[in-house]
């Protein structure tokens, strides 16, 4: 149980275009999703928390406009990077939390490598 | 703000020798979690401590949290192959269950 997809899982862009990611839990619903960011050998940045029916909260220094995130339904999650540019190259994971679920433990989908040309 | 700080950033070992990853909070953590990620891969949730001074192990993984409940430890005893990827630990973060991430503990096997 709790499997979270990502899709997809690379994708090469050209300068100046968007790229949509998503992100769904496969076999229960999630309220809230976190989106983060992995360079090379570094550790997680968390980007944003996004809860279902609300806006996102983003975190400090995370460009909103630029990286919009859509939580439209308890089991789906999109973060759409916006006139991507070579420095938005990365690994974007998402992961998502058990409802009701007390711990904080994250189950995360496979991340997507973005790379922008 | 919060932070997470976790060392060595890598360790070496030869296949056999233990290994042990180290975390530190400078504040009091309600929890603490620990992460195993692949290369090439995403995070895996391992374990969540929570009361003071607890110790679990699972198979060869022996997790601590300190009696301040500020530090924390995970030791492998006797590595395999398998055990090779990044090993994070994160504490809680200010609110919505947010965590915050350890730098990670990259376990290379030695050839």
């Amino acid at each position: 149980g709790a499997v979270v997809s990502q899709h997809p899982s690379r994708v090469i862009c050209k300068s100046g275009t968007s790229v949509k990611i998503e992100c769904r839990s496969l076999d229960f619903q999630a309220t809230t999703m976190f989106w983060y960011r992995q360079f090379p050998k570094q550790s997680l940045m968390l980007m944003a928390t996004s809860n279902e029916g609300s806006k996102a909260t983003y975190e400090q220094g995370v460009e909103k406009d630029k990286f919009l995130i859509n939580h439209a339904s308890l089991t789906l999650s999109t973060l759409t990077v916006t006139s991507a540019h070579p420095e938005d190259s990365s690994f974007y994971i998402c992961s998502a939390r058990l409802p009701g679920q007390l711990s904080y433990e994250q189950y995360f989908g496979p991340g997507t490598r973005l790379t922008v040309t | 703000g919060q932070q997470v700080m976790q060392i060595p950033q890598y360790q070496h070992v030869q296949e056999g020798e233990d290994f042990t990853t180290y975390c530190n909070s400078s504040t009091t953590l309600s929890n603490i979690q620990w992460y195993k990620q692949r290369p090439g891969g995403h995070p895996v949730f391992l374990i969540q401590l929570v009361k003071s001074g607890e110790v679990k192990k699972q198979k060869r993984l022996t997790f601590q949290f300190g009696e301040a409940k500020k530090n924390s430890s995970l030791h492998i005893t006797a590595t395999q192959t398998t055990d090779v990827g990044t090993y994070f630990c994160a504490g809680p973060g200010d609110s919505n269950y947010q965590l915050i991430w350890g730098a990670g503990t990259k376990l290379i096997i030695k050839p």
